[in-house]
């Protein structure tokens, strides 16, 4: 059965700081890899995405990837009030000709002023 | 363009009722899908459809019927509610088709529903 992992936190960091948010999955040929945020009691939103070894920045968000390690993670620099937020981590599975999102349990973000 | 909408927004049942809920997008999106999420879990898939006229089993599928009506829509339908289904029915949507490696899944606003 394929998993994904996270800390279900809460992580608390005060607000101007780095938060770091982490994810392992279990199968070596997963290809994609995504963060969604979810605010309480709305829908999860696309935040960032990464395909390849390294690191993607967009704005504050740093997404990292280290597939010999099948491990993602998700910076955010600069943390806001308004970062506070669950954060879902979501890796592609292929299986034959289709493919299927799995989710991490997601990990609550508290940023306090 | 309202994207994912989904009806109803709340529902409450009493156990061994059935009742349908609807999703709907305007993205011409190939690809559909029904999660539930549940208090400190990620989303669990419970059904998808990769094209029009077909439909898969998720992660948890028991329980529920899905019906892919053509290329918008997409329902599911609890038979016969019990308690163990209360939770929370998001849909979603993505341009991906069959065999794709980078879908990006679009939400719906849920619907909250409670068994009891």
């Amino acid at each position: 059965q394929k998993e994904v992992e996270q800390n279900s936190g809460p992580l608390s960091v005060p607000e101007g700081a780095i938060a770091s948010l982490n994810c392992t999955y279990s199968d070596r040929g997963s290809q994609s890899f995504f963060w969604y945020r979810q605010y309480s009691g709305k829908s999860p939103e696309l935040i960032m995405s990464i395909y390849s070894n390294g690191d993607k920045e967009d704005g504050r968000f740093t997404a990292q990837l280290n597939k010999a390690s099948q491990y993602v993670s998700l910076l955010i620099r600069d943390s806001q009030p308004s970062d506070s937020a669950t954060y879902l981590c979501a890796v592609y599975y292929v299986s034959g000709n289709t493919g299927k999102l799995i989710f991490g349990q997601g990990t609550t973000l508290q940023v306090k002023p | 363009n309202a994207g994912v909408t989904q009806t109803p927004k709340f529902q409450v049942l009493k156990t061994g009722q059935s009742m349908t809920l609807q999703c709907a997008q305007d993205m011409n999106h190939n690809s559909m899908y029904w999660y539930r999420q549940d208090p400190g879990m990620g989303l669990r898939l419970i059904y998808y459809s990769a094209s029009e006229g077909t439909t898969d089993k998720g992660e948890v599928p028991n329980g529920y019927n899905v019906s892919r009506l053509n290329k918008r829509e997409f329902s599911l339908r609890l038979e016969s509610a019990a308690p163990s289904q209360t939770s929370v029915y998001f849909c979603a949507s993505s341009e991906a088709g069959w065999g794709d490696t980078s879908p990006t899944q679009y939400f719906g606003p849920g619907t909250r529903l409670t068994v009891l």
